[in-house]
């Protein structure tokens, strides 16, 4: 189980914009950054979204993020065949010496 | 460019200890705001944190997985090593190593090496 909640599906048809949630509590989200990757099938994660809303070079526009008090969200707008992924979040917690964590995951299908 | 390759075992049997090391480049072990987390993903299933350790030596571990795990890096051969011990076939997966940034957090991540424990 993991420490942070993520929906386990999503979908969308092409064009659309879509939103992942993730849901955690005051020693993650609440208190540090929220990160967000892209698993494409078999193969490994890429970063996103750091630092709750920025884009590291290359990642195009279309995605963003936002954090709200101990919950974030992605948002994919434009949505395009290629987008279909898994997607996880994460965030440092402060709990226990510090650890990372990161959600379930969620499969975005489009449609 | 910065890369990260994970090596280690393909296979490995129950009780046995898995020792898998990440060779870095276009990086330095050294640098202040950097340093190198273990991450993991069972067939089919969600990524998990190991471990992970910065350039002055400081060091995490998964709270669940502590007793298990020994985190350790070589600066001068850009390496980082992990060790895990009493392996079950619940630890097959996929391990990878991945750039751990002050920054962009863990912004950088090696393709990954598949271990799968049997006898």
């Amino acid at each position: 189980q993991s420490v942070l909640t993520q929906p386990p599906s999503a979908s969308g048809t092409p064009g659309q914009r879509v939103t992942i949630s993730c849901s955690g509590s005051s020693s993650n989200i609440g208190s540090n950054y929220v990160y967000w990757y892209q698993q494409l099938p078999g193969t490994a994660p890429k970063l996103l979204i750091y630092r709750n809303n920025q884009r590291p070079s290359g990642v195009p526009d279309r995605f963003s993020g936002s954090k709200s008090g101990t919950s974030a969200s992605l948002a994919i707008s434009g949505l395009r065949s290629e987008d279909e992924a898994d997607y996880y979040c994460a965030a440092w917690d402060d709990s226990l010496s510090g650890r990372w964590v990161f959600g379930g995951g969620t499969k975005l299908t489009v449609l | 460019q910065v890369t990260l390759k994970e090596s280690g075992p393909v296979l490995v049997k129950p009780t046995e200890t898995l020792t898998l090391t990440c060779t870095v480049s276009g990086f330095s072990l050294s640098n202040a705001r950097m340093g190198v987390s273990w991450i993991r993903q069972p067939p089919g299933k969600a990524l998990e944190w190991l471990a992970h350790i910065f350039s002055n030596d400081e060091k995490s571990y998964s709270t669940s997985l502590k007793s298990r795990l020994t985190i350790s890096k070589d600066t001068s051969k850009s390496q980082v090593v992990l060790t895990m011990t009493n392996m079950d076939p619940v630890d097959t997966a996929t391990y990878y190593c991945a750039r751990l940034s002050m920054v962009q957090g863990v912004d950088v991540w090696g393709k990954g090496t598949t271990v799968t424990v049997s006898s």
